[in-house]
């Protein structure tokens, strides 16, 4: 099973800040696949990024994905009102398909 | 579009068998490029993948989960249907349908998600 550990577990910005997300896998993540997805209350998630870097269709290019191996991040350039959610990383490395925790990005 | 919509019922007792149906409607469930997964989501935590299913049939479990979990599909209906055997409080959660998109073998990413349903187990 291949461990994600997401941090911080709380990030608290202002809206316009940048925002960055950490996810860090137990051992090596084959051909960076992972995910990005938002949770909003009450909703499910949804995609943003897949392949680590590639964004899902219509969501905006504020959201960034980069990284490889062990270490991933999410990056959001300027934190709009509607950013303020849960945000989870999954890895498809492994047929035994994990999520992190999740880091909750809230109104500073 | 594709959407997909959960149902079954929202209280359970404890020891039995959980039973959820995920309606695929907008697509085929029986495309090439897709398998079709169950995710999890207990109150107030994180997400687990419970299993996925290919339309042909073939499925892919939990493993901490694999002796109580049965996934089928039914493509005549457009369906996929999840059992969780012998059910506790910990099973407690928002149940989510989901189709994977397949980009390495059997694994890849959920997108669309199904809106999800609360099961609780309860006597």
């Amino acid at each position: 099973e291949i461990v994600l550990t997401q941090s911080p577990g709380t990030l608290s910005l202002s809206p316009g800040e940048r925002a960055t997300l950490s996810c860090r896998a137990s051992q090596s993540v084959s051909s960076s696949y992972l995910a990005w997805y938002q949770q909003k209350p009450g909703q499910a998630p949804r995609l943003l990024i897949y392949g680590a870097s590639s964004r899902a269709t219509g969501i905006p290019d504020r959201f960034s994905g980069s990284g490889s191996g062990t270490d991933f991040t999410l990056t959001i350039s300027r934190l709009e009102p509607e950013d303020f959610a849960v945000y989870y990383c999954q890895q498809y490395g492994s047929s035994w398909l994990t999520f992190g925790g999740g880091t909750k990005v809230e109104i500073k | 579009q594709l959407q997909l919509q959960e149902s079954g019922p929202g209280l359970v007792k404890p020891s039995e068998t959980l039973s959820l149906t995920c309606t695929v409607s907008g697509g085929s469930i029986s495309s090439s490029s897709y398998y079709w997964g169950w995710i999890r989501q207990p109150p107030g935590k994180g997400l687990e993948w419970i299993g996925s299913i290919y339309y042909s049939g073939s499925t892919y479990y939990n493993p901490s989960l694999k002796s109580r979990v049965t996934i089928s599909v039914d493509t005549s209906k457009n369906q996929f249907s999840l059992k969780l055997s012998s059910v506790t409080a910990a099973d407690t959660a928002v149940y989510y349908c989901a189709r994977l998109v397949r980009e390495y073998g059997v694994t890849g990413w959920f997108d669309p998600w199904g809106q999800g349903t609360l099961v609780t187990v309860s006597s």
